[in-house]
């Protein structure tokens, strides 16, 4: 069973920004797309993006273009998540997930694997 | 504010039913699958129905899913204290060209 895992809790500075890298440990990504979502704290979860290299599709949550991106690395089974110009909405617990696939059929919007969950902690 | 909407909170005693609803609109629900998630304090979500009613493997019959229109509901059955959490929706939304989830709903088993 494949699960990912992720990076450690990270502690910004406003204007700077963040990191996160997701790898699948005990295999690699099944379906080649990795989804992100965070969570504020005492909120709920909120869609960040994902990416689909086999169709060749990045989509990004409206309020986060231009600040955040979604790479995948099939060769080392790592996906990483980038966001700049980080304020302090940008303080959540960000996971990474992949979606659940039957057989060789997956449905890329409901997320069967998550990792652990990085928290991100924007303060001056 | 989520574009969709659930009940902020349930309750029903153990062994008992609970809906949880969740409503959307023909962008979203009405022509898209919907996912449901519970969520443990501290935990990652956990995927409970996929494709509208669908269980991934292990996840008792207890739970149920269904899609009706641009609403969509989580039935859980034989309550049990381990299923406090909170309950999420999900789906894609094609005018937004995102995923969308629900605001959340906390159940208490009382």
């Amino acid at each position: 069973q494949v699960q990912l895992v992720q990076s450690g809790a990270e502690v910004k500075k406003p204007g700077s920004s963040v990191k996160v890298s997701c790898k699948a440990s005990g295999g690699s990504f099944s379906s080649d797309a990795i989804t992100w979502v965070r969570q504020a704290p005492g909120q709920g979860l909120e869609w960040v993006g994902r990416i689909i290299p086999l169709l060749g599709i990045s989509n990004y949550a409206q309020k986060l273009q231009g600040r955040v991106t979604i790479t995948a690395d099939k060769s080392t089974s790592t996906a990483h998540m980038e966001l700049t110009s980080l304020t302090s909405e940008d303080t959540a617990v960000y996971y990474c997930a992949s979606p659940y696939c039957s057989g060789t059929y997956c449905y890329y919007d409901s997320f069967d694997i998550w990792g652990q969950g990085t928290m991100v902690t924007v303060s001056s | 504010q989520s574009v969709l909407t659930q009940p902020p909170s349930v309750s029903a005693a153990p062994g008992q039913k609970v809906i949880i609803s969740c409503s959307g609109s023909s962008s979203n629900i009405g022509n898209n699958y919907v996912s449901w998630y519970h969520q443990l304090p501290g935990t990652a979500p956990k995927l409970l129905i996929y494709d509208n009613n669908k269980r991934p493997s292990g996840i008792p019959d207890r739970f149920s899913g269904s899609r009706s229109g641009t609403s969509a509901t989580l039935g859980i059955t034989g309550l049990q204290t381990g299923d406090e959490a909170d309950y999420y929706c999900e789906t894609w939304d094609t005018s937004l060209s995102a995923v969308i989830f629900g605001g959340g709903t906390k159940l208490t088993v009382l």
